[in-house]
């Protein structure tokens, strides 16, 4: 089945710092979303991505979907973006799953 | 709008126990599902439904069984509990809308089971 790698796994910040995380994926997909779990397990959309570049508030996200990867990047980071980033791709063929990468824990200090 | 509800969000089995997790949306959405959260292990399909009436095997379906009950209603039973069944079990339901070029799943507040 398709591989989907997260990079870093752990990752800590000093309050105002930038980021990047980075999503690899194996084959060819026709979907693929972002999602943030806070520290509480709650779980929140980030971005339906891909292809392309879409950008909200803080946040951006680029898919290049020849190359296979995903990009999150997380500007002037604040202490309530701590929690857990999940990248998740569906296959083609219109499939309703969607395969989740183990995730890249963001902690971001005061 | 509540969103995604489940119900319970704690719970504690004896191995060879039963239950049923509770799960109801009031988006409207046609598609659901039922994942299962280990530590570092991200989040794994337990199944499916694409629409009412339907339900399809994800990844790791052992064990589960499900029942789309209506449009709002999809609950996940375990028959006989086991240890490693222990874990974090997420319900989450799916719009998506081509025209808009939009695909989003909300998720619930998840419920933490534990099988002794």
């Amino acid at each position: 089945g398709i591989q989907v790698e997260q990079s870093p796994p752990d990752l800590i910040l000093q309050e105002g710092a930038n980021s990047t995380l980075r999503c690899n994926f194996s084959d060819s997909v026709n979907n693929l979303q972002w999602f943030h779990q806070n520290p509480w397990g709650q779980l929140i959309n980030l971005f339906y991505i891909p292809s392309g570049t879409k950008q909200n508030g803080r946040l951006s996200a680029t898919t290049v979907a020849t190359e296979r990867y995903s990009l999150l990047y997380i500007s002037s980071s604040q202490t309530t973006d701590s929690g857990v980033y999940f990248c998740a791709v569906g296959l083609p063929g219109g499939s309703e799953k969607l395969v989740f990468g183990k995730g890249t824990k963001l902690t971001v200090n005061p | 709008n509540a969103g995604v509800t489940q119900t319970p969000k704690f719970q504690v089995l004896k191995t060879g126990q039963s239950m049923t997790l509770q799960c109801a949306q009031d988006m409207n959405h046609n598609s659901m599902y039922w994942y299962r959260q280990d530590p570092g292990m991200g989040l794994r399909l337990i199944y499916y439904s694409a629409s009412e009436g339907t339900t399809d095997k994800g990844e790791v379906p052992n064990g589960y069984n499900v029942s789309r009950l209506n449009k709002r209603e999809f609950s996940l039973r375990l028959e006989s509990a086991a240890p490693s069944q222990t874990s974090v079990y997420f319900c989450a339901s799916r719009t998506r809308r081509s025209f808009q070029f939009t695909d989003t799943q909300y998720f619930g507040p998840g419920t933490r089971l534990t099988v002794l």
